[in-house]
């Protein structure tokens, strides 16, 4: 079946302006998560989604990320006044929220590579 | 802060060695750990997973779980060229799912 897709998968901004970035997670996910890398380095959260609420959202890095999920499907990240340091690969990832320790596998879309400059 | 610690390499392995990964995490009470292969350049794609204490084999991959000496290793057998990637370990740490990754460890395979 078809897997968690995103777009644009490249984007290129000028300093101060918003963005958008898309997420469409796999088909009955019910949980989804947004996560950020910056080049050479690791996996940073960002937020959780289960259905439209998001019960956590303590990786946003400040008051300029927002992100909403909507129909318990497709999610998008705004990253408001865009910085130099916002530049990184924005993945988007999704997963069947199980019980009793199953169903937690997350599954990668192929990210959005954001470049402020 | 609950931790995931891996190894970051570079794991130089001949072709057709068996490599071998290492991951020990801080929280006792993790119950659900992830291996993830993310080439250079694109995203993280998972690999394995294990739940239980023991051995789990997948093809060429075996995961193996100790909870009561808080580690997890991915062995690959016959590697292949096209295993040369970066591996991920990451741990469950909370009741919804969040993931704590390690920083991964570089293999690279010889031919």
């Amino acid at each position: 079946g078809a897997g968690v897709s995103q777009s644009p998968s490249n984007k290129v901004t000028e300093k101060g302006k918003d963005v958008e970035l898309r997420c469409d997670p796999i088909s009955g996910h019910t949980a989804l998560y947004w996560y950020r890398q910056s080049l050479g380095q690791g996996l940073e959260f960002l937020i959780y989604f289960q259905g439209n609420s998001a019960p956590d959202k303590s990786g946003l890095p400040s008051d300029r990320f927002s992100a909403e999920r909507t129909g318990g499907s497709v999610s998008t990240l705004t990253i408001q006044r865009t910085q130099q340091e916002d530049s990184a690969v924005y993945l988007c990832a999704s997963s069947l929220v199980g019980s009793r320790d199953r169903g937690y596998e997350q599954y990668f879309g192929p990210g959005t590579r954001l470049t402020v400059t | 802060q609950k931790e995931v610690e891996q190894n970051s390499g570079p794991l130089s392995v001949p072709e057709g060695a068996i490599a071998s990964l290492n991951c020990t995490y801080s929280d006792r009470g993790s119950q659900s750990f992830f291996w993830y292969r993310q080439y250079s350049g694109k995203s993280p794609e998972l690999i394995m997973f294990i739940y239980s204490n023991g051995d789990k084999e997948d093809g060429r991959f075996t995961a193996q779980l100790n909870k009561a000496s808080q580690y997890v290793s991915l062995l690959i057998r016959d590697s292949q060229p096209s295993d040369s990637a970066t591996y991920l370990c990451a741990v469950k740490i909370n009741s919804w799912g969040k993931l704590q990754f390690g920083a991964g460890t570089q293999v690279v395979v010889t031919p």
